[in-house]
């Protein structure tokens, strides 16, 4: 079974530093791996999708690598502002029992970024 | 804004109460999904639908009953809820499950925060 752990569970950084969130998971045998960006009350907006085939995938500040084959992926925030603040979650893709493949997405329980100004 | 949209976007409602939850999604997909968000606890995906026919019930308890008429609409009929029910249900679709092309991104909404009493 598919877990996913993200680390920190919170962190608080003064505006403008440069972070680093993390993510591992427990089996390699993914499709796609997704950061996402929640904020309180609200859905899920997705940031960055990365392939199992590429290692790392970029928007504006934000970069997000993968290394399939130690079960692990980072999401880089570059020149964090407050607007950043929010929870970001980790989800892998995976496929379903008996090998069908399926849209089932396994979740992180986040990491929760305050920027103070 | 989201092209995936639900209703109601927060519900209280008694044990004895019988209540639905509507998901749209205006995106042209063919997959939607149910996730229920709990305090504290990662994301847990409920069901999947594609082209309408249900892929995946992740033993979900049945006073929680999926249905999904067509590709644009979701909804989960709620009854005789216990209070550790309470939490955000969210809606998501993507283009579909199904075969090679499992690379699809999901698409959330924005969630139903619902309150069992």
């Amino acid at each position: 079974k598919q877990e996913v752990t993200q680390i920190p569970a919170a962190l608080s950084v003064p505006e403008g530093e440069n972070l680093v969130l993390n993510c591992s998971f427990t089996d390699s045998a993914i499709y796609n791996l997704q950061w996402f960006r929640q904020d309180p009350g609200k859905g899920l907006t997705s940031l960055l999708l990365i392939q199992s085939s590429q290692r790392e995938q970029t928007s504006g500040r934000l970069n997000a690598s993968l290394d399939k084959s130690s079960g692990r992926s980072t999401l880089y925030i570059a020149a964090s502002q407050p607007g950043d603040s929010a929870t970001y979650l980790c989800a892998v893709k995976t496929s379903g029992a008996g090998g069908t493949s399926y849209g089932k997405l396994t979740f992180g329980q986040g990491t929760i970024l305050t920027v103070h100004p | 804004e989201t092209g995936v949209t639900q209703t109601p976007r927060h519900l209280v409602m008694g044990m004895t109460n019988k209540k639905s939850l509507k998901c749209e999604q205006h995106l042209g997909h063919n997959a939607m999904y149910w996730y229920k968000q709990s305090a504290k606890k990662p994301l847990e995906l409920m069901f999947v639908y594609n082209f309408k026919e249900q892929t995946e019930n992740n033993s979900v308890p049945s006073r929680f009953s999926p249905e999904c008429p067509n590709s644009s609409h979701l909804f989960l009929h709620l009854h005789t809820l216990q209070p550790e029910d309470s939490a955000l249900y969210l809606c998501a679709s993507s283009l579909r499950t199904s075969g090679n092309l499992n690379s699809y991104e999901q698409y959330f909404g924005p969630g139903t925060r619902l309150t069992v009493t």
